[in-house]
């Protein structure tokens, strides 16, 4: 059962366009989620995180918003840059009841930017 | 700050054998999680330790353990290897308080022959 789902397997943009990665999750007790960019060969790097209370959050160039209504989320890289080239991760956590670093991750999305 | 290490980078080993892979935390971080990637899979939740405590546990079968020591590295072993335990091992920490990020380690490579 795949609780946390992303459903582009890739993605292309062209440098300097808004790049937008989507999310879906099927557990509505999720309460914190978290975006991860990963490089071949290297462990996954943190980017932007959101707490189920709130619908946005931004930091720089990315922002990321929550839809709890349709347990959707998305993160969004403006202007996108050829060094943001990786696969980007979304993950989920329940943290009601217990602090937890159980991370459910989706599968993925390769972002590429064209230069 | 020095980040999470994880050691080896690399690793082969033969069906039916076992293996140790060791973990070193960022200083001050409690707690120490492990997750499994595969090709196709993500990354799939192995085990949370928390101040020497296994606090969460994935779907794994019983021949992944993990322990955490005083110091909070840890180490993760895995018996009667199966060629499906070949994989990148992810080690994380952090500082073990919920709603916070995880910091990861470089992985190990582990090839099962």
């Amino acid at each position: 059962d795949q609780q946390v789902k992303q459903n582009s397997p890739s993605l292309s943009v062209q440098e300097g366009r808004i790049s937008i990665l989507n999310c879906d999750y099927t557990n509505s007790m999720f309460d914190y989620f978290l975006w991860y960019k990963k490089y071949p060969a290297e462990g996954p790097t943190f980017l932007i995180s959101i707490s189920s209370i709130k619908d946005k959050n931004e930091d720089g160039r990315f922002t990321v918003f929550l839809n709890k209504s349709a347990k959707h989320l998305s993160l969004h890289i403006v202007p996108s840059q050829p060094g943001d080239s990786a696969v980007y991760f979304c993950a989920a956590s329940l943290n009601y009841g217990g602090a937890t670093n159980k991370l459910i991750f989706g599968t993925g999305t390769l972002l590429a930017v064209q230069p | 700050k020095a980040g999470v290490t994880q050691t080896p980078r690399y690793l082969i080993k033969t069906r039916g054998q076992q293996v140790t892979l060791s973990c070193s935390p960022i200083s001050g971080h409690r707690s120490v999680s492990w997750y499994q990637q595969t090709p196709g899979q993500g990354l799939q939740f192995l085990f949370e330790y928390f101040s020497e405590t296994q606090r969460n546990k994935g779907n794994f079968p019983g021949r992944f353990s993990g322990r955490q020591f005083s110091n909070s590295r840890s180490e993760m072993n895995v018996s009667t290897l199966e060629l499906g335990d070949s994989a990148l091992y992810l080690c994380a920490s952090s500082e073990g308080t919920g709603y916070e990020k995880l910091f990861f380690g470089s992985g190990t490579q582990l090839s099962v022959l």
